[in-house]
């Protein structure tokens, strides 16, 4: 298994252009987040996704959108993009199982965003 | 909504010796998870152990171990024999056992092991 893949690791953007962050789990997880890790900080959660057609927001939703069409993707929209949303963006997945059960998040590498 | 402190924004230590990173939580459940991940300079996120708040007993990984103070809500990770390796940013974070099992972090722990 490759656990939880991203694409790409590195990117520059302009101030404004959009991009797609790509986000893949081949666990068959039900459950898919994407947090965001500003410099010295912790992650704080953008958005999450309990299953295909499903997405919630997080805690830090706006400039980002979020679509689940497959159970294996979990891609992040940045539309018009701000040097606020510099940072690092970490997708992860874990399975659905009952509320007190314990199933562990998985992490993707990373992906490395600077916006000028 | 649940937060997660750490207030020590950066540690260090002596190769061998042991080191007590802090973390304090608020929430009002009864029932929850409590971990710590390591973030070393690759960026990946690494659990390093877990704590169910149910349990009274505290969790222990080979050198890892946690001091869970329910009542006080805090949860510290004290580190023994610390290694080079272990020098990393470490996070603290919460999960509720209701919704998502989305995770609260802290704003984490620098760790610096001085050989």
């Amino acid at each position: 298994n490759a656990g939880v893949t991203q694409t790409p690791k590195f990117r520059i953007l302009k101030i404004g252009q959009s991009m797609t962050l790509q986000c893949a789990q081949d666990m068959n997880h039900n459950y898919m987040y994407w947090y965001r890790q500003d410099p010295g900080m912790g992650l704080k959660l953008i958005y999450y996704s309990v299953g295909a057609g499903i997405t919630d927001k997080g805690e830090v939703p706006n400039g980002y959108n979020v679509s689940r069409s497959t159970t294996e993707d979990f891609p992040l929209r940045l539309e018009l993009a701000a040097p606020s949303q510099t940072s690092v963006y970490f997708c992860a997945s874990t399975t659905a199982g009952g509320a007190s059960s314990y199933n562990e998040q998985f992490f993707g590498p990373g992906t490395r965003l600077t916006v000028l | 909504a649940q937060t997660v402190t750490q207030s020590q924004p950066e540690m260090s230590v002596q190769e061998a010796e042991t080191v007590t990173l802090s973390c304090t939580y608020d929430t009002s459940e009864s029932d929850y998870y409590l971990f710590w991940y390591k973030q070393p300079p690759s960026r990946q996120m690494i659990l390093v152990i877990r704590q169910e708040a149910y349990k009274q007993q505290n969790a222990t990984e080979n050198r890892f171990s946690v001091n869970f103070q329910k009542a006080a809500k805090s949860f510290s990770l004290k580190i023994s024999d610390s290694q080079l390796g272990d020098a990393a940013m470490y996070f603290c974070a919460y999960r509720s056992l209701q919704g998502a099992q989305k995770l609260v972090f802290g704003q984490g722990t620098r760790l610096t092991i001085n050989p």
